[in-house]
């Protein structure tokens, strides 16, 4: 497996436009998990589902954020409109019920100019 | 909600001493202690996980002890290696999820050569 897949990498955007982050989960999990992380806050989870449903999405920090899982093989993190104070890296992970471990993704660093 | 305190923020020990992480958490009820490491650039990697019917486990260099009575859990990382250097998470999975964890704020460990 190519373990969990986000993209962009690396995204700049200007502050109003609107910025999608996509996540593809591990074959096979059933819980996918948005994070986003700043030196000044650390890792805050954001949002996560179980089997395509929203189950916690008390992190999100306002309604400018939304998540959305279509499917088990593909997620995504909006955001609009965009503001500086967005800039962060912005992690997806998967994980199976009963095993605990999460896989994360390797990030997408959004910076909003 | 579950709160995981993470110290110290950042440590500097010399290749092939040992390094040792303190974490604590405020939920009696946590069941579920994993450790990250996240190297420049990635996500964090699950390196070794710990449950609350354990007191101690150990995986080749690294161990984790649990002292569920004062709430604190340390990972110890024995005969430091320059690729040790990296960003150190713990986590608590709170006793009221079942899949949700919540982070500590990191620990940046440096081996010096």
């Amino acid at each position: 497996d190519a373990g969990v897949i986000q993209s962009p990498r690396h995204e700049v955007t200007e502050m109003g436009q609107e910025v999608t982050l996509r996540c593809k989960p591990i074959s096979g999990h059933d819980y996918l998990f948005w994070y986003r992380q700043t030196m000044m806050r650390g890792l805050e989870l954001l949002i996560y589902f179980n089997n395509n449903v929203p189950i916690d999405d008390s992190g999100m920090p306002e309604d400018r954020f939304s998540a959305k899982m279509p499917n088990a093989s593909f997620s995504t993190l909006k955001i609009q409109p965009s503001e500086p104070r967005d800039s962060a890296v912005y992690f997806c992970a998967s994980s199976l019920a009963g095993t605990a471990g999460y896989t994360f993704g390797s990030g997408t660093r959004l910076t909003v100019v | 909600g579950e709160n995981v305190e993470q110290h110290p923020s950042t440590l500097s020990v010399q290749e092939g001493d040992s390094a040792v992480i303190k974490c604590t958490y405020s939920d009696s009820a946590s069941n579920y202690f994993p450790w990250y490491k996240q190297e420049l650039g990635k996500g964090p990697q699950l390196i070794i996980d710990i449950r609350s019917n354990v007191g101690e486990k150990k995986d080749q260099r690294i161990a984790v002890t649990l002292n569920k009575t004062a709430k604190h859990f340390s990972l110890h990382i024995t005969e430091t290696q320059p690729e040790d250097s990296a960003v150190y998470f713990c986590a608590a999975r709170p006793g009221s999820s079942a899949s949700k964890i919540i982070f500590g704020s990191g620990t940046r460990l440096s081996i010096r050569p």
